[in-house]
């Protein structure tokens, strides 16, 4: 299992930027995303979750500017970031949401895409 | 939304016991995950269900609790497990994590 995030970088406030995350070694189509970031020496942010069927489900800071879609086709995840914040400034990592016991868990991580909201 | 609360540090000799607390401001009933993160790393899942092995951990890992109050134990402490350690809550939206436990070592 292999999750290879990108298109972070260096973005003004107000403005938009798009980060993929690239999956490999499992069937991605059958799988639920997770969006986590972590803001410098900060603790760990759940930002966004699409399920395998393409629902979605939104932290409230990031509702209405964030938006999570898939392409099943090249087994890619993405997260549209709009409206940026100074706030929103964190590594941004993609995590595969796996079933286990019943368990809805966060099985397997990407290395993280860097985001910096400044003027 | 559901708060996690931890400790923010911990020191603990090498060989000797770690343990470490999550406490939720309601209960998760046994939807409760730790996960390492080494410094400049992306995290790791260790422990599911409260209390479950994630597969190819060790089993100095360990886990227990239910309901609002949860243990993350590392017995013994190995040089390898300095890291920052977050619990995690699946049982409502949003998801939430704790603020984290840093391991050090005296």
């Amino acid at each position: 299992v292999q999750l290879v995030e990108s298109g972070g970088g260096l973005v003004q406030p107000g403005k938009s930027l798009k980060l993929s995350c690239s999956a490999s070694g499992f069937t991605f189509s059958s799988y639920g995303m997770h969006w986590i970031r972590q803001a410098p020496g900060k603790g760990l942010d759940w930002v966004a979750y699409i399920s395998s069927s393409s629902g979605t489900v939104y932290a409230d800071a990031v509702k209405g500017r964030f938006t999570i879609s898939r392409d099943n086709a090249k087994n890619t995840l993405y997260l549209q970031l709009n409206s940026l914040k100074s706030e929103d400034t964190a590594i941004y990592y993609c995590a595969r949401r796996r079933t286990s016991r019943g368990y809805y868990v966060m099985d397997a991580w990407g290395q993280g895409a860097s985001v910096t909201v400044s003027s | 939304d559901i708060v996690l609360t931890q400790s923010p540090a911990l020191a603990v000799s090498l060989g000797q016991r770690a343990t470490i607390s999550c406490r939720a401001s309601e209960s998760v009933r046994s939807s409760m995950h730790w996960y390492q993160q080494k410094s400049g790393q992306q995290p790791k899942l260790l422990i599911y269900g409260a209390s479950n092995l994630a597969s190819g951990v060790p089993a100095r890992f360990s886990g227990s609790g239910s309901g609002t109050d949860f243990t993350f134990t590392i017995d013994p402490v190995e040089a390898d497990d300095i890291a920052t350690y977050y619990c995690q809550q699946s049982r409502n939206d949003p998801l939430t994590f704790g603020s984290g436990t840093k391991l050090e070592i005296k």
